[in-house]
C-alpha cells in the first residue's frame, strides 16, 4: 500500500544550523511528494512538492529532491531561523487514489 | 483569492452527541477532501467530494458522512460521538477530483473536543 515514513522527532537546532528531515515512501508507480508544515495552532501550508522524480521542489529556503532510486525526498534547510519553528509532514499523492497519505510528523524547534 | 475557511474553530461535544462541520473551498475549486488529525499524529483521510458526489473514502465508519453543496462548500457529519472523536478536523480543497493529481490546499480546522 501507500504510506510514508518520517524521522523521529523533536528536532531541536540552533539558529543558522542546518537542516535534514528524512521523509522515506511506499508506493507502486509514480506519486507526488509534499512537504506540508503545520505552524502552533493553525492548520497545514504547502511548503513544496515535485510531480516526477529528480525533480528539485523548494520555497522559503527549503528544498526537497524526488529520489525514485532510494524512494526519498528528505527535507533540507542551510539556515534555519526561529520562525521555522513547527511540526512538518511529508506526504504523498498517488494518482488514481483521491488522498495524500502522510507521515506522522516531524517537530522542529529552532532556538536562538 | 479567497483561501480554505472552516467553521467553527473550536467545538466542544458530549458523547452520544452530532456534530456538523463545514468548509468553504478556496474560489475555483471543486473538491474537498475531510482529514481528521489526532493529536501528534498526521492527517487521516476520511473522504473526498467532487462535484458534490463522494469521491473515495478512507478507513472511517458510516456514522461520519458529508456533503457537498452547488457552491462547492461542504460539510462533515459525525453522528454518536466518541471519546476518540476528538481530534483537529482539516478540509482541504483543490480542482480536478477523481484522481487527478493536483495540489491540496488546507484550512486552518476545526480542533473538536468530545467530553
Amino acid at each position: 500500500g501507500n504510506s510514508v515514513t518520517q524521522m523521529e522527532g523533536p528536532v531541536t537546532l540552533s539558529e543558522e544550523a542546518f537542516l535534514t528531515i528524512n521523509c522515506t515512501y511506499t508506493a507502486t508507480g509514480y506519486p507526488s511528494l509534499f512537504w506540508y508544515v503545520q505552524y502552533p495552532g493553525e492548520g497545514l501550508q504547502l511548503l513544496l512538492k515535485a510531480t516526477k522524480a529528480d525533480d528539485k521542489g523548494s520555497n522559503k529556503g527549503f528544498e526537497a529532491t524526488y529520489r525514485k532510486e532510494t524512494t526519498s525526498f528528505h527535507l533540507e534547510k542551510g539556515s534555519v531561523q526561529v520562525s521555522d519553528s513547527a511540526v512538518y509532514f511529508c506526504a504523498l499523492f498517488k494518482t488514481g487514489a483521491n488522498n495524500l497519505f502522510f507521515g506522522t510528523g516531524t517537530r522542529l524547534t529552532v532556538i536562538p | 483569492e479567497t483561501g480554505v475557511t472552516q467553521s467553527p474553530t473550536h467545538l466542544i461535544k458530549t458523547r452520544g452527541q452530532q456534530v456538523t462541520l463545514r468548509c468553504s473551498s478556496q474560489s475555483g475549486h471543486n473538491t474537498v477532501s475531510w482529514y481528521q488529525q489526532a493529536l501528534g499524529q498526521g492527517p487521516q483521510f476520511i473522504f473526498q467530494y467532487y462535484r458534490e458526489e463522494e469521491n473515495g473514502r478512507g478507513n472511517f465508519p458510516p456514522r461520519f458522512s458529508g456533503l457537498q453543496f452547488p457552491n462547492y462548500s461542504s460539510e462533515l457529519n459525525v453522528n454518536a460521538l466518541e471519546l476518540d472523536d476528538s481530534a483537529l478536523y482539516l478540509c482541504a480543497s483543490s480542482l480536478g477530483g477523481r484522481g487527478i493529481q493536483e495540489t491540496q490546499y488546507f484550512g486552518p480546522g476545526t480542533r473538536l473536543l468530545v467530553l
